[in-house]
């Protein structure tokens, strides 16, 4: 039943490991994201997918490679993970076709990744 | 790029007490949209709004869009507690992302 899924939810790991985080639309939507929420909630974009094809990449360092092995789900590796990864990372998705202007997005519950 | 900022970051209310949180934009908004979220939860999108002068409502929450595009407000009445949580605005993006301000922690006491 659940539109935008994510796991895992919570994950704790040392520092300078490789960890990956998975998540699955069943909306049929064209579109996925990765958002990261820092400690101070502020929300903000790290890629966009349209159909496999990666749309943006804002200025995330390379250690983060999102991967989209269909257009239902988008899963985020983060290699070498440092302190400041600590956030909570949120995935979504939307269904968008060019030139429309409503572009809401169902959001997954996150996952809260924790470096120490 | 275009920048939102929310006002207040933080408001405690009673409950039954009426509250606005804004949300102004550094740049005309061509789609302002307002999430909440729960602690721990993902985000709960809640309205959208598109034309200047455009208000839209649902239950006790309206949610308005000034005609010059740049600025919109969230008015809850009669707050109660399950109103509280974050709220966000978020303005979309020409490659469909949203930009989202820094958002404002609500806490309605009983």
């Amino acid at each position: 039943d659940t539109a935008v899924s994510q796991t895992p939810k919570y994950l704790v790991t040392q520092m300078g490991n490789d960890k990956s985080i998975k998540c699955e639309q069943n909306l049929g939507h064209d579109t996925m994201y990765w958002y990261k929420q820092d400690s101070k909630k502020f929300l903000k974009i790290m890629f966009s997918y349209n159909n496999k094809e990666l749309i943006i990449n804002e200025t995330v360092p390379n250690r983060f490679s999102p991967k989209s092995p269909d257009k239902a789900h988008l899963n985020l590796h983060i290699n070498s993970l440092e302190l400041g990864d600590s956030a909570v990372y949120f995935c979504a998705s939307s269904q968008n076709g060019w030139g429309q202007s409503s572009y809401e997005q169902y959001f997954g519950p996150g996952t809260r990744l924790t470096v120490t | 790029s275009q920048e939102l900022e929310q006002s207040p970051q933080s408001l405690i209310v009673q409950e039954g007490k009426n509250l606005t949180i804004n949300c102004t934009s550094s740049k005309t908004l061509y789609g302002l949209y307002w999430y909440k979220q729960k602690y721990g939860e993902g985000l709960i999108f809640l309205m959208m709004l598109q034309k200047g002068g455009e208000e839209k409502s649902h239950e006790k929450i309206t949610a308005k869009l000034d005609e010059k595009k740049q600025q919109s407000s969230l008015h809850i009445t009669a707050s109660q507690p399950s109103h509280a949580g974050i709220y966000l605005c978020g303005a979309a993006g020409s490659a469909r992302q949203l930009t989202f301000g820094s958002g404002t922690q609500l806490t309605v006491l009983p």
